[in-house]
């Protein structure tokens, strides 16, 4: 079992919809955990911290739950332009080793 | 902004070949890490440097060694290559200042990659 799982996909949603994606790391020591969007043949690109509390940015929500060990990224109102496979990514504090998920594509349709 | 600087972008090398891949990392970032990424794979975790020392150790090959020189700036040397090395290889850097949630912050940034290919 990979220590951070998400869902592959492919989501599927048309222009303007609102997707999740949510993402369990088995790791219990694991502290701070990310979401990063990476575009075909391209590096990954920090979308997101991911913060105890929950935080917002724009069309992009994240939120955290200890308890159960996942993170999830919600994505409001899908642009053309939102089309990207999502990594999460957990950190373990103390450490500079992070782990990454195996990622989930989204395609937006017109 | 500067980012993270990787070069050569693209590198074509022979079976058994050497190679070096070069990442200059954002200024003032501490914290150096390798990523090896093949075809269609998630970004694998090879090796990370902090303060020119070697902090962390991932998936990386006995064929590879990495180091972090005074500049920061880092270099992943490779030795008798094989087709399964052929990937993207990404140089992520840094910084340990604290960030909102008041802790280490850990948030890396990638460089554009170095493509590998091993014929």
């Amino acid at each position: 079992r990979k220590e951070v799982e998400q869902d592959p996909g492919p989501f599927n949603v048309p222009e303007g919809a609102t997707v999740a994606f949510n993402c369990t790391y088995s790791n219990s020591a694991s502290q701070s955990f990310f979401w990063y969007r990476q575009d075909c043949r391209k590096e990954p690109k920090l979308l997101m911290s991911v913060y105890s509390s929950g935080n917002e940015d724009g069309r992009f929500t994240a939120q955290l739950n200890r308890a159960s060990q996942y993170i999830s990224l919600l994505i409001r109102d899908s642009k053309l332009s939102d089309s990207a496979t999502y990594l999460c990514v957990a950190a373990r504090r103390g450490y500079q080793k992070v782990t990454f998920g195996t990622g989930t594509k989204l395609q937006v349709i017109p | 902004a500067a980012g993270v600087i990787q070069s050569p972008r693209h590198l074509i090398k022979e079976k058994r070949e050497t190679a070096t891949l070069k990442c200059y990392p954002i200024p003032r970032h501490d914290t150096v890490y390798w990523y090896q990424q093949g075809p269609g794979q998630d970004p694998q975790f090879l090796i990370s440097f902090y303060e020119k020392m070697q902090s962390d150790k991932g998936s990386i090959p006995d064929r590879f060694s990495a180091q972090q020189f005074s500049d920061y700036h880092s270099e992943l040397n490779m030795s008798s290559l094989e087709l399964g090395d052929s990937a993207l290889y990404f140089c992520a850097s840094s910084s340990k200042a604290p960030g909102l949630a008041g802790v280490g912050s850990y948030e890396q940034y990638f460089g554009p990659g170095t493509r590998l290919t091993v014929t």
